[in-house]
């Protein structure tokens, strides 16, 4: 699976959008890019994932560059609840069933 | 919530205790796994189990022993473990599938190696 590159933290003002960047310039073209999000000592939340196409769901818009080595994760309206470690995992669906967990980026929510 | 509970929340025990943490997820997936996590390191992959067998063992020492019963159960069976192995003990779940699988994680169990 392809390695990914993440800022190690990054400050939003409460009601701001949070921009979370990610590089993954070896990703390969069957690979997914996957979010998650890890609130201090809670388990893994799943955000959101894509391919090629850009998504959006309830919880963040994924917007994927067209060479698609590189993404950002949009939190549209931040609240102080986002605070969190948010981790770009890039993985093939034949890879078995590794996530590998990086050191993510500790975004904090400020009033 | 997402479907996964796992209990104890929180577990301290001696180097000579034998204890089990559960794993139950609701959400009808064929794979579930078990994830260590300790202080300020990222979580490490230990056991998969899809449809009931475990297909992934990520060399983990024998004084941890997983089990899968059934599809919705996981238990992790701890014996004679050592002080380093504090840590965030995390069940996950998922359908496996060609086009991809999302985890679903369950709250963790901490757990304290006097």
């Amino acid at each position: 699976d392809a390695k990914t590159t993440q800022p190690t933290s990054m400050d939003c003002a409460e009601g701001r959008a949070a921009n979370l960047p990610c590089n993954h310039s070896t990703i390969s073209g069957n690979e997914y890019v996957y979010w998650y999000r890890q609130i201090h000592s809670q388990g893994p939340q799943y955000i959101i994932h894509g391919l090629k196409n850009n998504e959006t769901n309830e919880m963040a818009s994924l917007i994927i560059t067209e060479d698609r080595k590189s993404s950002t994760l949009i939190l549209p309206h931040a609240t102080l609840r986002d605070t969190a470690v948010y981790y770009c995992i890039v993985k093939a669906p034949t890879s078995g069933s590794r996530l590998t967990f990086g050191e993510g980026t500790q975004l904090t929510v400020n009033p | 919530e997402t479907g996964v509970t796992q209990t104890p929340r929180h577990l301290v025990m001696g180097m000579t205790n034998k204890k089990s943490l559960k794993c139950e997820q609701h959400l009808g997936h064929n794979a579930m796994y078990w994830y260590k996590q300790s202080a300020k390191k990222p979580l490490e992959l230990m056991f998969v189990y899809s449809l009931e067998e475990r297909v992934e063992n990520n060399s983990v020492p024998s004084r941890f022993s997983p089990e899968c019963p059934n599809s919705s159960h996981l238990f992790l069976h701890l014996h004679t473990l050592q002080p380093e192995d504090s840590a965030l003990y995390l069940c996950a779940s998922s359908h496996r599938q060609a086009s991809g699988e999302t985890q679903y994680f369950g709250p963790g169990t901490r757990l304290l190696v006097l």
